[in-house]
């Protein structure tokens, strides 16, 4: 079946712009997560969606990062007033939801703010 | 100390030898424990999954438990090219969030 899906593939934006990125997880699966990922460096939490539970944001860098999950399906990660520390890929993972689940990664956006 | 350390690369091994990639992690609640193939400029791909003591075998991938110690490995036989790649340890340190060591870069050499 059909992978999880990210749009758009690439982002470039200037420095204080808003950007949106989207995800569409793989059909059936209730758990969503996004991850961000710098210049040679691992993976970087950011959120995690559960059902219809209260998200856990606990990886969020600051105030300027927000995401939401609408009809427990498609997610939209929003980065207001852009900064060029923001440059990265960021990466969307959707998973059945049981804890030891596997995690299946979408291609991901790379976001570029000059 | 990090949650998620992975041995330092990079690491080069010839074609047909055996990898071996190390990984140790801090939270002693972890339950489950992922090895992800991540190709330059491609988003990471699942190779093993473990979640008991001991050993899982999958074709030429070896992955190897140990709670005690804390300690994960991935064992490649017969290392082809077409693995070179950097190889992250993925570890659920809390609720359903995975935590990701900074991964280790390997080269197969033909």
């Amino acid at each position: 079946g059909a992978g999880v899906s990210q749009s758009p593939s690439n982002k470039v934006t200037e420095k204080g712009k808003d950007v949106e990125l989207r995800c569409d997880p793989i059909s059936g699966h209730t758990a969503l997560y996004w991850y961000r990922q710098s210049l040679g460096q691992g993976l970087e939490f950011l959120i995690y969606f559960q059902g219809n539970s209260a998200p856990d944001k606990s990886g969020l860098p600051s105030d300027r990062f927000s995401a939401e999950r609408t009809g427990g399906s498609v997610s939209t990660l929003t980065i207001q007033r852009t900064q060029q520390e923001d440059s990265a890929v960021y990466l969307c993972a959707s998973s059945l939801g049981r804890q030891t689940e596997t995690q299946y990664f979408g291609p991901g956006t790379r976001l570029l703010v000059l | 100390q990090k949650e998620v350390e992975q041995n330092s690369g990079p690491l080069s091994v010839p074609e047909g030898a055996i990898a071996s990639l190390n990984c140790t992690y801090s939270d002693r609640g972890s339950q489950s424990f992922f090895w992800y193939r991540q190709y330059s400029g491609k988003s990471p791909e699942l190779i093993m999954s473990i979640y008991s003591n001991g050993d899982k075998e999958d074709g030429r991938f070896t992955a190897q438990l140990n709670k005690a110690s804390q300690y994960v490995s991935l064992l490649i036989r017969d290392s082809q090219p077409s693995d070179s790649a950097t190889y992250l340890c993925a570890v659920n340190t809390s609720g359903s969030r995975l935590t990701f060591g900074e991964g280790t870069q390997l080269t197969v050499n033909p």
